[in-house]
């Protein structure tokens, strides 16, 4: 099983509308997560940290399941601007390292 | 955060030969990470650049094939040696820094394609 699944969508969403996507990961034992914002041919930029049960940044809002190990991205009144893939990281237990998800491909619609 | 750029921005180049690639940030930071990123994939962790000492690698590389130098706290080396096709991909660079020292920010990163 990889260590953080994410389903790539695409996930279309009409501009003003809310999407939400979940992300799993297997290290039950981690505490840390992150989402990062990754734009065509670009490097991921960090969106948002998750370090307890969530966490609420403008428009967006992460949260973490730890009974069910997933953590999720709602995105409210989507913007054009915000088509990306939006990448799940898990900091594994015991050695501290980013474990990425293949993102989440968000498509803003006019 | 602090500022990191790479060099090249993108490279084509030969199956056998060998790339370096550069990465420079604008502070020192102590934690310096190599990334892979193939079309479609997730990034993957190829190593830890120790500043004085030699890398540690993550399971399946290997330092023959990608050897890396970090002479101190501002820059590091990445370098793709006897490049196939199997390599081309993007490879960025990371540090960690700010207040949890899990957080991680990236470089733009090298575009490589090996014909």
């Amino acid at each position: 099983r990889k260590e953080v699944e994410q389903d790539p969508g695409p996930f279309n969403v009409p501009e003003g509308a809310t999407v939400a996507f979940n992300c799993t990961y297997s290290n039950s034992a981690s505490q840390s997560f992150f989402w990062y914002r990754q734009d065509c041919r670009k490097e991921p930029k960090l969106l948002m940290s998750v370090y307890s049960s969530g966490n609420e940044d403008g428009r967006f809002t992460a949260q973490l399941n730890r009974a069910s190990q997933y953590i999720s991205l709602l995105i409210r009144d989507s913007k054009l601007s915000d088509s990306a893939t939006y990448l799940c990281v898990a900091v594994l237990y015991g050695n501290n390292r980013l474990a990425f998800g293949k993102g989440n491909q968000v498509v803003v619609i006019p | 955060s602090a500022v990191i750029s790479q060099k090249p921005s993108r490279d084509i180049c030969q199956r056998g030969t060998s790339l370096t690639i550069q990465c420079q940030v604008d502070s020192q930071v102590t934690m310096m990470f190599w990334y892979r990123q193939q079309p479609g994939q997730s990034l993957t962790l190829i190593a830890t650049a120790n500043q004085g000492s030699e890398a540690t690698y993550e399971s399946g590389f290997v330092i023959d094939k990608f050897p890396i130098s970090r002479p101190n706290l501002t820059f590091s080396t990445l370098t793709v040696s006897n490049m196939s096709p199997e390599d081309s991909s993007i490879y960025l660079c990371s540090v960690e820094e700010g207040h949890h020292t899990d957080t991680q920010y990236f470089g733009p990163g090298t575009r490589l394609t090996v014909l």
